[in-house]
């Protein structure tokens, strides 16, 4: 099937900057990617949906400019946390719709881990 | 309102006896319902998906679910569980062109 990657896979940083997390769709072109946070024993929870070449859509309670997501090509999107605080430590996956198959088809990265002291 | 409610965060069965893991949905209007097991440090991975074609649904690795509209269910099960099998398991409802996750439940197989 189709194959996405998530770089870094786990990131730690200080609170106060900012972390870029990179979606890669490597064997397909993906006009829509999707990401999602996935907090400790919880469901994974979409935050937005980003379409190339334009803005993304975020979910209601996600801050876009806390959350910055840029899709310049139709084989990656980046997930930019700001000024990144303690709360924001959790489980990053990004998701690509193949435009071939049905809407109902995404494929996921493996996820990134970011974890804020 | 769609959303999905998967009733055991936990289920422990021996290597070799089935697996039931359960999934129950809510929904306007015919729903496309999927499974999805996600193995430590992997992406997630399509197990199955029910679109209203059949009620009876066969995916990967011997798993199989089926749509059952009057109880509002969409049971995951497989007839004998091997070790390879321990995993989270996510059933999914699909709203428009977004997929909500239920709060997922951990496979355990014991030797």
């Amino acid at each position: 099937g189709a194959v996405v990657s998530q770089h870094p896979s786990r990131v730690i940083c200080k609170s106060g900057t900012s972390v870029k997390i990179e979606c890669r769709s490597l064997d397909f072109q993906a006009t829509t990617m999707f990401w999602y946070r996935q907090f400790p024993k919880q469901s994974l929870m979409l935050m937005a949906t980003s379409n190339e070449g334009s803005k993304a859509t975020y979910e209601q309670g996600v801050e876009k400019d806390k959350f910055l997501i840029n899709h310049a090509s139709l084989t990656l999107s980046t997930l930019t946390v700001t000024s990144a605080h303690p709360e924001d430590s959790s489980f990053y996956i990004c998701s690509a719709r193949v435009p071939s198959l049905s809407t109902d088809t995404q494929y996921f990265g493996p996820g990134t881990r970011l974890t804020v002291l | 309102a769609q959303s999905v409610t998967q009733l055991d965060s936990h289920v422990s069965v021996s290597e070799g006896t089935p697996v039931l893991l359960r999934c129950n949905y809510s929904s306007s209007y015919s729903p496309s319902l999927f499974w999805y097991v996600q193995h430590p440090n992997k992406g997630l991975q399509l197990l199955l998906k029910y679109t209203s074609a059949a009620t009876l649904v066969k995916g990967i690795n011997g798993f199989e679910a089926e749509f059952k509209k009057s109880e509002t269910s969409f049971h995951l099960t497989k007839p004998s569980a091997h070790m390879s099998d321990a995993a989270e398991y996510f059933c999914v409802v699909r709203r428009d062109d977004k997929i909500i996750f239920g709060k997922g439940t951990r496979l355990h197989i014991l030797p």
